[in-house]
């Protein structure tokens, strides 16, 4: 079975640094492109950034460039989200999404999400 | 950015019902839109993609039209299980950009 499998919850204070996974399973590394999304609690969804398989360079939303650090690692297929510092704002459900690569079908793979809170 | 317009925000509808959620783009994006459907504490799911295709294992009550800057996505007969929050999304130029969603909602 094709998924992405998100790490837990998290708790943080302002101005801490973090970083949330989402780890692919039933394909190749090379065949997905792994987005990020982000949905404050009782609002809608924000595309933030997506990263290419072998391609270190990923492609972020002007509202997240230089906020976030989108990574990927072939070795474990997974894909990374960090922060080096945290504000308030950054409170929100972020979800990681798969795009099959020559596929025309957008986001068709979901991870469950991760609940990240700074207070 | 591309600006994705949906409407309505909120829709009240009964089962059986016809409901029809429009998306409109602040320029064209050819056919390239995907619908999807969230509900309360899950992960978005896809529906439609380029436009007007359903997504393999989605119900036919489903259907998507349009293409520009014109969309529209349909659920012929509502059931139960489509009470949730619809949104729109363009993927024909970075960055990607959603619609602010349209919560369809019991009468």
């Amino acid at each position: 079975e094709v998924q992405l499998v998100q790490s837990g919850a998290e708790v943080k204070k302002p101005g801490e640094s973090l970083k949330i996974s989402c780890k692919g399973s039933g394909y190749s590394f090379n065949s997905y492109s792994i987005g990020w999304v982000r949905q404050p609690v009782g609002k809608g969804l924000e595309w933030m950034g997506i990263i290419f398989p072998g391609d270190s360079d990923p492609r972020y939303s002007p509202s997240f460039q230089g906020q976030v650090t989108i990574s990927a690692d072939k070795s474990t297929n997974t894909a990374y989200l960090q922060w080096s510092s945290l504000k308030a704002s950054d409170t929100a459900m972020y979800y990681c999404a798969g795009k099959a690569v020559a596929d025309i079908r957008a986001f068709d793979m979901w991870g469950q999400g991760t609940m990240v809170t700074v207070s | 950015d591309m600006q994705m317009t949906q409407s309505p925000s909120t829709l009240s509808a009964s089962v059986g019902d016809r409901v029809t959620i429009t998306c409109r783009a602040s320029q064209s994006i050819s056919s390239w839109l995907v619908w999807y459907q969230q509900k309360p504490g899950k992960a978005p799911k896809l529906l439609i993609y380029k436009a007007s295709s359903l997504e393999s294992g989605v119900p036919s009550r489903f259907s998507g039209s349009g293409s520009g800057t014109e969309f529209t996505l349909t659920i012929s007969s509502l059931q139960p299980d489509d009470f949730a929050t619809y949104y729109c999304q363009q993927y024909n130029t970075y960055p990607w950009t959603f619609g602010q969603g349209t919560k369809v909602e019991i009468k």
